[in-house]
């Protein structure tokens, strides 16, 4: 099973939107409703931002959306703070009945 | 509230097994699935399978099969996750993570670093 695809960086400034995408295929993202994103702080362990790709947990704040179009799924953060700036992981359920998640990208706020 | 509280970290040699533990609490173990997830160095996060407390079905990463064992304790509410033939490849932060009804890991574990160095 191969990774999801994600962009490596992303960055933006305090206040502005960004998307970080999440690529798969028809036997994982485009088959099933069960996306997920992480956010995962240096030293910490990852956290659940959305779980079936646009719900989120909650105490996660408003400013975090998912969708998914196809293969591809999309994490939204609106109004950037600081405290955004993180790794951020997606994973999506598999036809073989595993998980797999994407190499991760870095949220750089300027 | 869900704590999930992994055993320490351990230094192997190639070729040895290790064992990590994560106990679980603050919600009815057999209720939920277990993931494991494991993360080298500077690198993203690999699932390695997912166990069922409630009956200990399982199913593991193809990549792992073979040298993967996942089992649990329901009377101490305790999941284990036992990998042989280390390599050094296999350094990493280990995580157990509960699995919520859709696949997706709410609660995390602290995480064991694994080390392996002749």
């Amino acid at each position: 099973q191969s990774a999801l695809t994600q962009p490596a960086s992303v960055s933006g400034s305090p206040g502005q939107s960004i998307t970080i995408s999440c690529t798969g295929t028809s036997s994982d993202i485009g088959g099933y409703t069960y996306v997920s994103w992480y956010q995962q702080h240096p030293g910490k362990a990852p956290k659940l931002m959305i779980y079936d790709v646009s719900n989120r947990p909650s105490g996660v704040s408003n400013r975090f959306s998912g969708s998914k179009s196809g293969n591809t799924a999309s994490l939204t953060i609106s109004g950037l703070q600081a405290e955004d700036e993180a790794e951020y992981f997606c994973s999506s359920y598999t036809n073989s009945r595993t998980l797999v998640f994407g190499g991760g990208t870095k949220l750089a706020v300027l | 509230q869900v704590q999930l509280v992994q055993s320490g970290a351990e230094v192997k040699k190639p070729g040895a097994s290790v064992k990590v533990s994560c106990k679980a609490s603050g919600y009815t173990f057999t209720s939920y699935y277990m993931h494991w997830v494991r993360q080298a160095p500077g690198e993203g996060l690999e699932w390695m399978g997912v166990i069922n407390p409630d009956g200990g079905a399982i199913s593991y990463q193809q990549k792992f099969q073979g040298r993967v064992t996942m089992t649990r304790d329901t009377s101490t509410s305790t999941v284990y996750m036992e990998l042989s033939s280390l390599r050094s490849e296999d350094t990493a932060v280990y995580y157990c993570a509960r699995a919520a009804d859709s696949w997706s890991a709410d609660n995390w574990g602290q995480g064991t670093l694994v080390s392996i160095s002749s």
